[in-house]
This record gives C-alpha cells, sequence and structure tokens, in this order.
C-alpha cells in the first residue's frame, strides 16, 4: 500500500493544454507539498498546504494551482501549459509538527510537446 | 540562500563504508540537520536527521560535530544500491511558511562494484 502516491505516471500534452496531477497520502499526515524537478536536476518547491493555508512560493507561475479536497489528497492543476514546465513533479507529505522528515511520491513526468 | 555545502561527487567501493561530508557553518541552535537521498527515477528519500547528538538507524549513522558546524552521513557497508544523491538540509523541525524543506545540489554518490 503506498504511502504517498501520485497519478498519472507520465502525462504528454500540447502546448496550451490543461491538466491536472493527482497526489494521495495514507499516512495520516496534515501537511503535504508539491516540488518540481527540472532537467538539471534540482528539486524546488513550489507549494505547501497545511490546515487549509496554502503557502505558495513566489516563483510559481499563476497558471498553477493546486486544490485540496481533504487532508488526504492535494492534487495539482496547470493551465495554458508551456514548453518549460517539462519537468518531473514530486508530491509529498509530513507531520507538521516533524516538517523536516518528508514521505515523497515516486513522481509525475510530464511532458509537453 | 545556500545553508550546507556538499562535494559534488563521490566514489565508494561497494562493500566499504561510504562517508558523505556535509558544512553547515551558519547553522542555528534550533536547526536540525537532515539528510535525503534520491535514487534515479525515484522520489526523494529521508534517511536520519539529528540536532547535536550522534544518530544512529537502520539506514546509516550520522554523526554531528561538537560545533554543529559540520556533520558525515555514514553508510557502513555501501551497497550498489546505494548509488544516489544525497542531500544533506538544515531548519528547524516545525512547519511554518519560512521554513520550507529546501534541497542544494546535493553530493552524488557512485557505488562501484
Amino acid at each position: 500500500d503506498t504511502a504517498v502516491s501520485q497519478t498519472p505516471k507520465y502525462l504528454v500534452t500540447q502546448m496550451g493544454n490543461d491538466k491536472s496531477i493527482k497526489c494521495e497520502q495514507n499516512l495520516g499526515h496534515d501537511t503535504m507539498y508539491w516540488y518540481k524537478q527540472d532537467s538539471k536536476k534540482f528539486l524546488k518547491i513550489m507549494f505547501s498546504y497545511n490546515n487549509k493555508e496554502l503557502i505558495i512560493n513566489e516563483t510559481v507561475p499563476n497558471r498553477f494551482s493546486p486544490k485540496s479536497p481533504d487532508k488526504a489528497h492535494l492534487n495539482l492543476h496547470i493551465n495554458s501549459l508551456e514548453l518549460g514546465d517539462s519537468a518531473v513533479y514530486f508530491c509529498a507529505s509530513s507531520k507538521a509538527g516533524a516538517a523536516g522528515e518528508l514521505f515523497f511520491g515516486e513522481g509525475s513526468r510530464l511532458t509537453v510537446l | 540562500d545556500a545553508k550546507t555545502t556538499q562535494p559534488p561527487s563521490m566514489d565508494c567501493a561497494e562493500g566499504r563504508a561510504a562517508n558523505l561530508p556535509c558544512n553547515h557553518s551558519t547553522i542555528s541552535g534550533n536547526e536540525y540537520v537532515y539528510w535525503y537521498r534520491q535514487i534515479h527515477s525515484q522520489g526523494p528519500q529521508y534517511i536520519i536527521h539529528g540536532l547535536k547528538n550522534n544518530e544512529t538507524n537502520e539506514m546509516a549513522s550520522l554523526i554531528i560535530t561538537e560545533d554543529r558546524k559540520s556533520s558525515t552521513l555514514i553508510l557502513p557497508h555501501a551497497t550498489l544500491r546505494d548509488t544516489a544523491v544525497y542531500y544533506c538540509i538544515v531548519r528547524e523541525p516545525f512547519y511554518n511558511a519560512g521554513n520550507m524543506l529546501t534541497f542544494g545540489g546535493g553530493t552524488r554518490l557512485m557505488v562501484k562494484p
């Protein structure tokens, strides 16, 4: 039973499309995150979500929007996809009191053509 | 804002101990040292963390110098499966808006037969 699961694992789409990546955690954690890893392999925090409070990295374009239907889910919606959005996106979760111990999903590789 | 410095790459012979150094000379009193690794094409994996005492778990040992300005992650008997990028991160343990888990460049460890 995967602790943090993301779907889809691979996503290929055209520029201008809108797409979503789903994330679910079954660890009972109260905080969830989205990270982006680009072709140079740098991992960058995009969002964190805790107790209905969303923290946004100021460098993230507003075409990206996370949505959390409940504590176990944090989905990532991307509008008007651009070539530069091609990357691997990782979802993660943690307890707020142990926010240095993140559990990551296996990643979703997005390719924009 | 790089809080840690790690060598970009290291080699280790299979079966030998891998000692991965990290400098964090500006660490503050309430910041912990965390270690993660990312095996190729997988999500980052939490390894271990510590404040000032040495720590050991089933994966690794963490040695923190008395002045806390540097630390070493030790994999006692490295295997080929330990080939990965290892990240050293310093941060406070509790969640807050200004305290997101931020990854630097890490050390690429290559375990060789």
